[in-house]
């Protein structure tokens, strides 16, 4: 089955503590981005990549990095968190490069809380 | 860099009243995509729109791409209980190195009162 998997679902960490949310996905996308999304602000790009090895910024990169070592991986690694990363976060893939079929599948989301 | 304004950001209408939702880009897009987000899930893909002035239908729900490529809509008729959740839509370009990264609009949350 297609999909993108994220863990953990749910994380509740203290100001600091260095947090890695995982995302992988088995469709061999080229493309793979993370979101967060906050009430009234939609959904805000982080960081995206467009294959392995390529990352760049998205509009709200601040306090977050992200790596791509393998086609299916895209972990988001926070640092030194703090309460303003507070949010529900996204990962998605899809087909990059010329091809039009460039729908992107979501995973299930991780809800995190920085205290 | 590209914008994607969407209105309204809340709409609440009864069981069986139509409802519509806009996006208008600030820079001329190479497609469109719609999303739909039932309250506590994830975003998933509507559909795609490509062509100057394209017009879909999925069952109740008609797409729209406009002449210009910089703005569309999403309405639903006579709409039901199952509909309620967040309209997304994405605008995407295309670069020289392929396809970019898609700017969502902060969407449209369909209230529905029975």
């Amino acid at each position: 089955e297609a999909q993108v998997t994220q863990n953990p679902r749910y994380l509740i960490t203290v100001t600091g503590k260095k947090l890695t949310v995982t995302c992988s996905q088995n469709m061999n996308h080229e493309y793979m981005s993370w979101y967060r999304q906050d009430p009234g602000l939609g959904l805000r790009q982080i960081y995206y990549s467009m294959n392995v090895e390529v990352t760049d910024k998205g509009d709200v990169p601040e306090g977050y990095k992200v790596s791509r070592k393998e086609k299916r991986n895209f972990p988001l690694i926070l640092e030194s968190p703090s309460p303003n990363q507070t949010s529900l976060y996204f990962c998605a893939s899809s087909f990059g490069g010329v091809v039009m079929n460039t729908e992107a599948f979501f995973g299930q989301g991780t809800r995190l809380t920085v205290v | 860099g590209q914008q994607v304004m969407q209105i309204p950001q809340y709409q609440h209408v009864q069981e069986g009243e139509d409802f519509t939702t806009y996006c208008n880009s600030s820079t001329t897009l190479s497609n469109i995509q719609w999303y739909k987000q039932r309250p506590g899930g994830h975003p998933v893909f509507l559909i795609q729109l490509v062509k100057s002035g394209e017009v879909k239908k999925q069952k109740r729900l008609t797409f729209q791409f406009g002449e210009a490529k910089k703005n569309s809509s999403l309405h639903i008729t006579a709409t039901q209980t199952t509909d309620v959740g967040t309209y997304f839509c994405a605008g995407q370009t295309y670069s020289g190195g392929g396809a970019d990264g898609l700017t969502f609009g902060k969407g449209t949350h369909l209230i529905i009162q029975p």
